[in-house]
């Protein structure tokens, strides 16, 4: 089946730590992307790829860092420098075909929470 | 810049009954507007999406969507609910065709009532 892998589904952060989210994809997609989902708010974009060995801070970066090495994967790192980690991320990937827009896939999500 | 809003955070219907959930978006020119849903710990499905051509825009499991460039809406419905389609439905508005152009409304929770 193709599709969009998230992994861990859970994750817990001590204070200080670093940790890395796993986004895998099968679906042969340029773009990648990682947004933060926060109770009642709309998703916010860390960082995007449209290219492998190329990503784009988006419009809350800070405190998270990425790479793209493989056009299947792209990780997320959130660094002891993001000070409230604690949210849903999702990872989605997109062709994107301007006629019609892009259509994106998602993952099931990470919940991350701060110990 | 564009912007997107979701008035409703929270409606509920029974099951059977009509549904509409209001999408109202800010920009300048004709914009991608899309409609995803979201079940509970999971990821984003999309629902239908428009950019130009007919304004009445059919979708998956039943939903259709009307582009009102008057009143600036993009509203979402279906004439039978059912059960299966408690999630929370979530309007983006795009200024081009990239997603890295997507805005997303704050979302609204659909509860069915049996």
């Amino acid at each position: 089946d193709g599709g969009i892998t998230q992994s861990p589904k859970y994750l817990f952060r001590k204070e200080g730590q670093n940790v890395t989210l796993s986004c895998e994809q099968n679906l042969n997609h340029d773009a990648m992307y990682w947004y933060r989902q926060d109770p009642g708010q709309g998703l916010r974009l860390i960082y995007y790829s449209q290219i492998v060995n190329d990503f784009q801070k988006g419009d809350i970066a800070e405190g998270y860092s990425v790479s793209r090495e493989k056009k299947e994967s792209f990780p997320l790192t959130v660094t002891s420098a993001q000070k409230n980690p604690t949210a849903f991320y999702l990872c989605a990937s997109g062709q994107r075909r301007e006629a019609v827009g892009e259509k994106l896939f998602f993952g099931s999500g990470t919940q991350l929470s701060v110990l | 810049a564009q912007s997107v809003t979701q008035p409703d955070i929270h409606i509920t219907v029974s099951e059977g009954a009509s549904l509409e959930l209001r999408c109202n978006y800010s920009y300048g020119a004709t914009p991608y507007l899309f409609w995803y849903v979201q079940s509970p710990g999971q990821g984003l499905q999309l629902l239908l999406k428009y950019f130009s051509g007919d304004t009445l825009v059919q979708g998956i499991k039943g939903f259709e969507a009307e582009f009102k460039r008057s009143q600036s809406s993009f509203n979402l419905r279906k004439p039978s609910v059912h059960w299966s389609d408690a999630a929370e439905y979530f309007c983006a508005v795009g200024a081009g065709g990239s997603a890295r152009q997507l805005t997303f409304g704050s979302g609204t929770q659909l509860t069915v009532l049996p």
